[in-house]
């Protein structure tokens, strides 16, 4: 079975400092994979999604970046974080194009992130 | 006008009740549709897909598509307290990469 693993699940960091979330996928190969972001009250916004190696789709200008240097791994970065970076971080994984059930997400356990 | 509209709740409901959760869409080439549970501070968690117009059961859960009114419904019956979570729908079209969620319906079942 699949599954997906997120962390740190918490994060307390000044104004100013860098960032660094890993999500990582078992179980599958090649899945297309997503971050996103959840504000207090409010809905998912798609921050990027990568359907492979190195290639990564920004939806939003904004001060972070990703970056997917294997194959099962994504990673959310930022050089200085704002206090408007604070929210929950959703990292989600989509089945490769070919599988049956290929239309749908799967969410991992989220980092909530404080700037401060 | 948003692409995916939800009414926020809170909806508090008495144990057993049969519950109604609904979106309503702007876009008419989305073609699959999905509801999630989102425990607070949790991930949200998929509970039923549904493939263009008609109905899914599963377990105690019913999701219906309306694709000519551009309206999706989830029912819960005999809800229960671990029921209580936020519920989003979430939606696509046949090409491209990218779901349009809903901002989430916060339910409350109480006991």
């Amino acid at each position: 079975s699949q599954t997906i693993h997120q962390w740190p699940a918490t994060l307390v960091q000044p104004v100013g400092s860098p960032l660094s979330l890993e999500c990582t996928v078992e179980g599958t190969s090649n899945p297309n994979l997503y971050w996103y972001r959840q504000a207090a009250g409010r809905g998912l916004q798609l921050l990027f999604y990568s359907v492979g190696i190195g290639q990564i789709s920004s939806e939003v200008p904004q001060n972070l970046s990703a970056s997917r240097p294997q194959d099962r791994q994504f990673i959310l970065s930022s050089k200085k974080l704002l206090l408007s970076d604070s929210g929950f971080y959703l990292c989600a994984w989509r089945p490769p194009r070919l599988a049956e059930y290929q239309e749908t997400q799967y969410f991992g356990p989220g980092t909530r992130l404080l700037v401060l | 006008q948003k692409e995916v509209e939800q009414d926020p709740g809170p909806l508090s409901v008495p144990e057993g009740a049969i519950v109604s959760l609904n979106c309503t869409y702007s876009n008419s080439a989305f073609q699959y549709f999905m509801w999630y549970r989102q425990y607070s501070r949790k991930g949200p968690e998929l509970l039923m897909y549904t493939y263009s117009s008609g109905n899914k059961e599963d377990g105690r859960f019913t999701a219906q598509v309306d694709k000519s009114s551009k309206y999706i419904s989830l029912f819960i019956r005999d809800s229960q307290p671990s029921d209580s979570a936020t519920y989003l729908c979430a939606m696509r079209g046949n090409y491209g990469q990218n779901f349009v969620f809903g901002p989430g319906t916060r339910l409350s079942v109480l006991p």
